[in-house]
């Protein structure tokens, strides 16, 4: 089955660039999203990549992908304070059904 | 506003005892969805659903049961058979699965703790 692995803990100062990665197994993935989890919260999404595309700009948020090494990653410029939350990426199957990683911990020092 | 509301936020079971969670959505989204999150981990689907009337098991169904009779609400009732319910759950839809970007927005979530 599909398989989708993040690192579990970033830590960056304020400020800083953060970048967080994902790989993922399933080469039939369609779209690759990625979403912000607040304490107590449900999920935000923050962006998504289509699979036939290698990068993606949205304001201070830039995705890479990385298809022949399924490779995901987002890029948070300029982060900030309220930037600490969980980040998950997620793969969409040719189904539609999205695979989760277990998140990566975004701790942001001011 | 336009979203996916659950309740309640919290929510404790006693043994033995079968407990339902809500999941009511006004984006007149076809799909709906229920995650498991335990701590430090990601999302594990535990049931979903297409269209009215039809629902499919995910990954972790056993011990639990959903019904969607209508459109904007997919309840999911944790059941006694499931051993270790304390966990966050979250409900999710989107416009559904026949859509090639099938993006899935997410309601607040409910806590549930075993007493």
């Amino acid at each position: 089955g599909e398989d989708v692995e993040q690192s579990l803990f970033l830590s960056v100062r304020e400020g800083d660039s953060s970048v967080i990665n994902c790989t993922y197994t399933d080469s039939s993935s369609t779209y690759l999203y990625w979403y912000k989890q607040e304490p107590g919260a449900g999920l935000q999404l923050l962006t998504y990549i289509f699979s036939n595309m290698d990068m993606k700009q949205d304001q201070r948020l830039t995705v890479l992908l990385n298809k022949k090494d399924k490779h995901l990653s987002l890029r948070i410029a300029d982060t900030q304070t309220g930037d600490s939350a969980i980040y998950f990426c997620a793969e969409g199957d040719a189904g539609n059904m999205l695979t989760f990683g277990g998140g990566t911990r975004l701790m942001v020092k001011p | 506003d336009g979203g996916i509301t659950q309740s309640p936020k919290y929510l404790f079971r006693k043994e033995g005892q079968n407990v339902t969670l809500s999941c009511e959505q006004n984006l007149n989204h076809d799909a709906m969805y229920w995650y498991r999150q335990d701590p430090g981990q990601g999302l594990r689907l535990i049931y979903y659903s297409q269209i009215v009337n039809d629902f499919q098991k995910g990954d972790i169904a056993e011990g639990y049961s959903v019904s969607r009779e209508k459109k904007e609400s997919f309840p999911l009732t944790v059941t006694s058979a499931q051993k270790n319910p304390t966990a966050f759950y979250l409900c999710a839809s989107s416009r559904g699965q026949v859509i090639a970007k099938n993006i899935q927005y997410f309601g607040a979530g409910t806590r549930l703790s075993v007493l």
